[in-house]
């Protein structure tokens, strides 16, 4: 089986602009979960979607948004960037049960200039 | 908060030394428990779960963790490092009642010196 994806995987922009990632998740697998990594604050949860519904959402502003759709592929959206969103952008897959192991993707390194 | 903490930011060892990595969580309900592991310029990776069962589990690449309720720990070790397991690990939760939520630990650095 493929693993996740993830498109872009670098991506530079600049301040007060938006920006969209895509996630693929491992075929057959229904929940998608975001992350963001920095060095200072680590691995933080961001969101999780389950069929088409959001889950689970992290402490991040509104900023910051997702959705998922019907093949479970899922894209997050930043608008209004902030120089502190320069992160690495994770996502993960799982299956149809809750709380079962997550898979990652490669991640988007976020630049913002 | 639930929290995760790992005791050690950065290990160095020699190759064919003992490893053991902490990890402590602060929740008193259900968890499952991870650990993950990130080789330079690669993504994340599974390295070993714990989700019922025997509190001894054995992962990939000879790595083991031991779940201690009592102690709310989920410690990593490995007998004998080899170079190849310079990485980052993180010791990650599940909680109950938080659906696919991960809560990580900042992470350990370690460096295996041949």
């Amino acid at each position: 089986k493929a693993g996740v994806t993830q498109t872009p995987r670098y991506l530079i922009k600049t301040r007060g602009q938006q920006v969209t990632l895509s996630c693929s998740p491992i075929s057959g697998h229904r929940s998608v979960s975001w992350y963001q990594q920095t060095p200072g604050q680590g691995l933080q949860f961001l969101f999780e979607y389950f069929s088409e519904t959001q889950r689970n959402k992290g402490n991040f502003p509104g900023r910051f948004s997702g959705r998922q759709f019907s093949n479970s592929r899922s894209e997050m959206n930043v608008s209004t960037l902030e120089l502190g969103d320069s992160a690495l952008y994770l996502c993960a897959s799982s299956g149809t049960i809750p709380r079962e192991t997550q898979y990652f993707g490669p991640g988007t390194r976020l630049l913002v200039l | 908060a639930q929290s995760v903490s790992q005791h050690n930011h950065h290990v160095i060892l020699s190759e064919a030394a003992s490893l053991e990595l902490g990890c402590n969580y602060s929740y008193g309900g259900t968890v499952n428990l991870f650990w993950y592991v990130q080789y330079p310029g690669q993504h994340l990776q599974l390295l070993l779960k714990y989700f019922s069962g025997d509190p001894l589990v054995k992962g990939i690449k000879g790595f083991e963790a031991e779940f201690i309720k009592s102690k709310f720990s989920f410690n990593l070790r490995k007998p004998s490092v080899q170079w190849s397991d310079t990485a980052e690990y993180f010791c990650a939760v599940n909680a109950e009642n938080q659906g696919g939520k991960l809560i990580f630990g900042q992470g350990t650095e370690l460096s295996v010196k041949p």
